[in-house]
């Protein structure tokens, strides 16, 4: 069974960019996270889609934006970019929001800002 | 104010002992803890969850929660070197969907 998986795994952008990252959830799973980890803030939850539809989002700058499509593939997009924004990017595959429900992380994808 | 908290570490055992990494958190509205391993360079990995209080066995981890004392911990007995990483506490309201809220992690390392 594939884990989860995140293209591309390394990014060097520069400063005023955009840059889009993909993630494919574990087959199955309909729940999709995005966090941000970095040295200082450590991770940091951005957003959750599920059936499409962006249900939390995190203390985040409207730079950051994401979707999910019907195969329940999510996208996440970071606009004009800025130097703080070198981080580990990670997204988590569920099954569904609700109780007791366990997340899996793909292996992230490092953006440098330049 | 941090919503979980951890000790950063490093926490230093000796192969074979048992390591003891601590976590508290704010919300009591928490309902779902999770332990996560992480190596350097490397994604979180999910070791153990609990939802209810008492202790949970897995192999050589026990997680035990405490949800009057806002407290949960893992236990990893028989210490091995491959066991030194960042352990992150992660919890979660399930109000909120699958959003988990992290700790800072505890480093540990495990001397041979």
């Amino acid at each position: 069974k594939a884990g989860v998986t995140q293209t591309p795994r390394y990014l060097i952008k520069t400063r005023g960019q955009q840059v889009t990252l993909s993630c494919s959830p574990i087959s199955g799973h309909r729940s999709v996270s995005w966090y941000q980890q970095t040295p200082g803030q450590g991770l940091q939850f951005l957003f959750e889609y599920f059936s499409e539809t962006q249900r939390n989002k995190g203390n985040f700058p409207g730079r950051f934006s994401g979707r999910q499509f019907s195969n329940s593939r999510s996208e996440m997009n970071v606009s004009t970019l800025e130097l703080g924004d070198s981080a580990l990017y990670l997204c988590a595959s569920s099954l569904a929001p609700g109780p007791n429900t366990e997340a899996f992380f793909g292996q992230g994808t490092r953006l440098t800002v330049v | 104010q941090k919503e979980v908290e951890q000790n950063s570490g490093p926490l230093s055992v000796p192969e074979g002992a048992i390591a003891s990494l601590n976590c508290t958190y704010s919300d009591r509205g928490s309902q779902s803890f999770f332990w996560y391993r992480q190596y350097s360079g490397k994604s979180p990995e999910l070791i153990m969850s609990i939802y209810s209080n008492g202790d949970k066995e897995d192999g050589r981890f026990t997680a035990q929660l405490n949800k009057a004392s806002q407290y949960v911990s893992l236990l990893i007995r028989d210490s091995q070197p491959s066991d030194s990483a960042t352990y992150l506490c992660a919890v979660k309201n399930n109000n909120a969907g699958n959003m988990l809220t992290f700790g800072g992690g505890t480093r540990l390392m495990v001397k041979p």
